[in-house]
């Protein structure tokens, strides 16, 4: 089946600062990626929808200028959250689809801790 | 637009005893329906799917009937087992035609010895 790696799986930082997170497609063209977030034994949140060389689509809610996602190749997808703070303190999952594609196939997450 | 009930958990079940998570579901059309699963600290790994209505998903001894009758889609497995412990998640696609997803809110499930 399609693979989905991310990088890093785990992540600590200090207040203020950004990070990245990169989401791949191993072995498939993913021409639409989907980034959600997840709080403790809470349901996954959909933040927005990349499509490959145009700029991501954000949910209600979720601030562009906060999470800036770049879909920039058919095989990478990053989220970088800019000027984090405890409260952004989760777990981001991302999948991704294939042209045409109904399935989304997804990545194993990444767990960002802000101290 | 679409949306996705599922019962609320954690359910605790023995090994071999029989498994029902519900899902309801509200939708225009007939949208594709799924069942994911999140082992701990993982991310989510399709399960099963039906595309269509009175459609059965099945796997891993996991199954699930799209009845449009009942607008439901309830997760079934005859003997559940310690390894099946984990997050489940009914989702459907969001209105409009779109692959976005829509979850329901996850049924913990421990089994135990």
């Amino acid at each position: 089946g399609a693979v989905v790696s991310q990088h890093p799986s785990r992540v600590i930082c200090k207040s203020g600062t950004s990070v990245k997170i990169e989401c791949r497609s191993l072995d498939f063209q993913a021409t639409t990626m989907f980034w959600y977030r997840q709080f403790p034994k809470q349901s996954l949140m959909l933040m927005a929808t990349s499509n490959e060389g145009s700029k991501a689509t954000y949910e209600q809610g979720v601030e562009k200028d906060k999470f800036l996602i770049n879909h920039a190749s058919l095989t990478l997808s990053t989220l970088t959250v800019t000027s984090a703070h405890p409260e952004d303190s989760s777990f981001y999952i991302c999948s991704a689809s294939s042209s045409g594609g109904n399935e989304q196939f997804f990545g194993p997450g990444t767990r960002l801790t802000v101290l | 637009g679409n949306s996705v009930t599922q019962m609320e958990g954690p359910v605790t079940l023995s090994e071999e005893a029989f498994l029902t998570i519900n899902c309801t579901y509200t939708a225009t059309g007939y949208p594709s329906l799924f069942w994911y699963v999140q082992y701990p600290g993982e991310g989510l790994q399709l399960l099963l799917k039906a595309t269509k209505a009175d459609d059965k998903g099945s796997n891993k001894g996991f199954e699930a009937t799209y009845r449009k009758e009942t607008t439901s889609f309830h997760l079934e497995k005859g003997s559940v087992q310690v390894s099946d412990s984990a997050v489940y998640f009914c989702a459907l696609p969001f209105s409009g035609g779109y692959n976005k997803l829509i979850f329901g809110a996850g049924t913990r499930l421990a089994v135990h010895p």
